[in-house]
């Protein structure tokens, strides 16, 4: 069954500890994105890969950090410096639009993680 | 800047009534625009996308580009449409390849 694959679905954290949220693809797709998605501001982009060993900041990188040693992984830390990470986090993925092929540029999404700081 | 602006947070109509949501972009290339919907308890998805010109569920969305919109639109509004949908705008500024959500309208349809 293919998809994407966000674990945990619940997690807790306390201040000053940081945390890694897991998303992971069998689609073969190659770029993936981590999106944050909080009550009346839609869902803003924190980092985003294109290629394997290569991404790039969002709009909101700031206190977060990410790395694609593998096509399928796009591992997100969430850094202790992040001044307000309780939010709801989002994992997406989609076919390089450079390989032309249908549905290019389509972003499937992960069940998404709940994270709170208590 | 790239922007995209869904000027309502919630919308209630009554079945059976037409339905209009509107999205406003802000790009200075040429626009790439979606819909995408995400339904209680589900993931979001991709309702349609401005270059397939299809419709989806009854729905339809028309890119005009002098009033740099792209409102989805759907004649005959159903119970099951009830739903939070976002307006994205592709942005390949700065060799990039993102995707720029609005802050989204919550659809509500009553009986």
């Amino acid at each position: 069954d293919g998809g994407i694959t966000q674990s945990p679905k619940y997690l807790f954290r306390k201040e000053g500890q940081n945390v890694t949220l897991s998303c992971e693809q069998n689609l073969n797709h190659d770029a993936m994105y981590w999106y944050r998605q909080d009550p009346g501001q839609g869902l803003r982009l924190i980092y985003y890969s294109q290629i394997v060993n290569d991404f790039q900041k969002g709009d909101i990188a700031e206190g977060y950090s990410v790395s694609r040693e593998k096509k399928e992984s796009f591992p997100l830390t969430v850094t202790s410096a992040q001044k307000n990470p309780t939010a709801f986090y989002l994992c997406a993925s989609s076919i390089d639009k450079d390989r032309g092929l249908r549905g290019a540029n389509v972003l499937t999404f992960g069940a998404g993680s709940r994270l709170t700081v208590l | 800047a790239q922007r995209v602006t869904q000027p309502e947070k919630l919308l209630s109509v009554f079945k059976g009534a037409p339905v209009e949501l509107k999205c406003n972009y802000s790009y200075s290339g040429s626009p790439e625009l979606f819909w995408y919907v995400q339904y209680s308890r589900q993931r979001l998805q991709l309702l349609l996308r401005h270059i397939s010109r299809e419709s989806i569920k009854g729905f339809t969305a028309d890119l005009n580009k002098g009033e740099t919109s792209f409102h989805l639109k759907k004649p005959f509004a159903q119970e099951e449409d009830s739903a939070m949908y976002y307006c994205a705008l592709r942005d390949l500024t700065g060799g990039g390849n993102k995707l720029t959500f609005g802050t989204g309208t919550q659809l509500k349809v009553e009986l």
